[in-house]
C-alpha cells in the first residue's frame, strides 16, 4: 500500500521568508509526528498529533514553528520567518495508534530538505 | 531525559565480514526499542521493534537483541546492500515520541 507522502522533496528559501511543508500519512493511521534532522544529528521531536486531541508541541524549537492537521489526515508543518539554523531535512512519520495505548511502529515519509539561504 | 547511545559511529566490512552495532539506552520505562535502517536521501525504514529484556527479532541478515541496558542489532555475513545508516530509538512508557541515537553508518566493500 501507499506509504507515507511529503510535499515538496526540496525546498531552497531566502532568510525571512514562510514555507509550509506537507505530509499525507499512511491511511488508517491516527497517529502522526514531525520529526526534523539535521547534518550531524540524531532525529528530534517536533509535534504529535493523535485522532482529534490538542496536538502535543512541546517539541518545537520556537513559536516561529507551527502545525495543523486537517481532517485527522494530512498535515501542514509551518516556518515563519526561516533562519539558517533551521535548514534540515524534515520528516513526518504516522503510526495506528499513539498515546499510552501501546506500542506502535512508526512509518517515515521521505522527507523534506530544507535549505535557507 | 532518556538517553541513547550508539556505537561505534561508523563500521566498515568486508562483504561476509560478521559483526555487531550497539545502542545503549536510558529510559524512564521502556515502552520499546526500535531499530530502523536509513539510507542517504530517505527517510528511516522500519526494521524491528523490541519490547522486553531477552527478547531477539530476525529478519534475513539481521538480528536484533535487548537487555536492560542496551539492545545490539547483528548483521550476519552482510553485503553491500546492507550498507547504511541504522537508527536506534526508545519510547518510554506513557509516551508516544521516539528518542534516537544518532546512528551506526555501516559500509560494506564487495
Amino acid at each position: 500500500g501507499a506509504g507515507v507522502s511529503q510535499s515538496p522533496s526540496n525546498k531552497v528559501t531566502e532568510k525571512g521568508k514562510d514555507v509550509e511543508l506537507r505530509c499525507d500519512p499512511i491511511s488508517g493511521h491516527t497517529a502522526l509526528y514531525w520529526y526534523r534532522q539535521s547534518l550531524g544529528q540524531g532525529l528530534e521531536f517536533l509535534i504529535y498529533f493523535q485522532g482529534n486531541s490538542a496536538p502535543d508541541k512541546s517539541g518545537l524549537p520556537s513559536d516561529r514553528f507551527s502545525a495543523e492537521r486537517t481532517g485527522g489526515s494530512v498535515s501542514t508543518l509551518t516556518i515563519q520567518r526561516t533562519q539558517q539554523e533551521d535548514s534540515a531535512v524534515y520528516l513526518c512519520a504516522s503510526s495506528l495508534q499513539g498515546g499510552s495505548g501501546g506500542s506502535y511502529e512508526q512509518y517515515f515519509g521521505p522527507g523534506t530538505r530544507l535549505t535557507v539561504t | 531525559e532518556d538517553q541513547v547511545t550508539q556505537s561505534p559511529e561508523a563500521l566498515r566490512l568486508q562483504e561476509g565480514e560478521s559483526s555487531s552495532l550497539n545502542c545503549s539506552y536510558t529510559v524512564s520505562g521502556l515502552r520499546g526499542l526500535f531499530w530502523y535502517r536509513q539510507d542517504p536521501g530517505k527517510g528511516p525504514e522500519f526494521l524491528f521493534t523490541l519490547y522486553s529484556a531477552g527478547e531477539e527479532k530476525e529478519k534475513e541478515r539481521l538480528k536484533a537483541t535487548l537487555t536492560k541496558k542496551e539492545s545490539f542489532l547483528h548483521i550476519t555475513a552482510p553485503k553491500p546492500e546492507d550498507s547504511a545508516t541504522y537508527l536506534c530509538a526508545v519510547q518510554a512508557s506513557n509516551d508516544y515520541k521516539l528518542s534516537f541515537g544518532a546512528g551506526t553508518t555501516v559500509t560494506v566493500r564487495a
